[in-house]
């Protein structure tokens, strides 16, 4: 099975900072994954799909990217509304998802 | 606009059962496969089950096959999850969600289990 580690567990930033979130599989899974927020006490939220590709009404400074195994969430400039916990997300072609551990995003 | 509620949930005693049920409106709920999701309190997301759009596949995580069972009535738009010999790491909020090509793009609210004796 496919494994996703996810780095760093937790950080604390300002406001305005630029944020990244790292997501690693144990295998090559090509594009297959998404990145999702979610908020204390909410149901999480698709931010990023195909890992680059940002889902329709999220604000543009959230981005993602891929190197070789490794996928890159990016928040460009924190704001006090993206304190949450991120996850990615792996797919299969069941689909079968595989979450990361998440990673909580602070307000510093 | 897309709806998903989940209803069903409570606390359970372990060995007993349990039904979620998913009410789906605002799409074309026969043309859409469909998860569901659980996280157990203070703890990160787990995929559980998914059924494909017409309801003939389905797949399970390793923690919950031969336990839960998902399926989908196209004909009422709802989505359930039968579990059975409920144990107490069962204990989590379960979501259903819909799949729109691999991604969870819509979530419901959520209805708590509790596993307890």
């Amino acid at each position: 099975d496919i494994q996703m580690t996810q780095s760093p567990s937790s950080l604390s930033a300002s406001v305005g900072d630029r944020v990244t979130i790292t997501c690693q599989a144990s295998q090559d899974i090509s594009n297959y994954l998404n990145w999702y927020q979610q908020k204390p006490g909410k149901a999480p939220k698709l931010l990023i799909y195909d890992a680059s590709n940002l889902e329709t009404g999220v604000p543009s400074r959230f981005s993602g990217s891929k190197s070789g195994t490794d996928f890159t969430f990016t928040i460009s400039s924190l704001q006090p509304e993206d304190i949450a916990t991120y996850y990615c997300q792996h797919y299969d072609t069941l689909p079968r998802f595989t979450f990361g551990p998440g990673t909580r995003v602070d307000i510093k | 606009q897309v709806q998903l509620v989940e209803s069903g949930g409570g606390v359970v005693q372990p060995g007993r059962s349990l039904r979620l049920s998913c009410a789906a409106s605002g799409f074309t709920f026969s043309n859409y496969g469909m998860h569901w999701v659980r996280q157990a309190p203070g703890k990160g997301l787990e995929w559980v089950a998914v059924i494909w759009y017409d309801g003939n596949k389905k797949f399970y995580a390793d923690s919950v096959k031969g336990r839960f069972t998902i399926s989908k009535d196209n004909s009422k738009n709802m989505l359930y999850l039968q579990m059975n010999s409920l144990r107490a790491e069962d204990t989590a909020v379960y979501y259903c969600t819909r799949d729109r090509r691999r991604a969870a793009d819509y979530w419901g609210q959520g209805t708590l289990v509790t596993v307890s004796s």
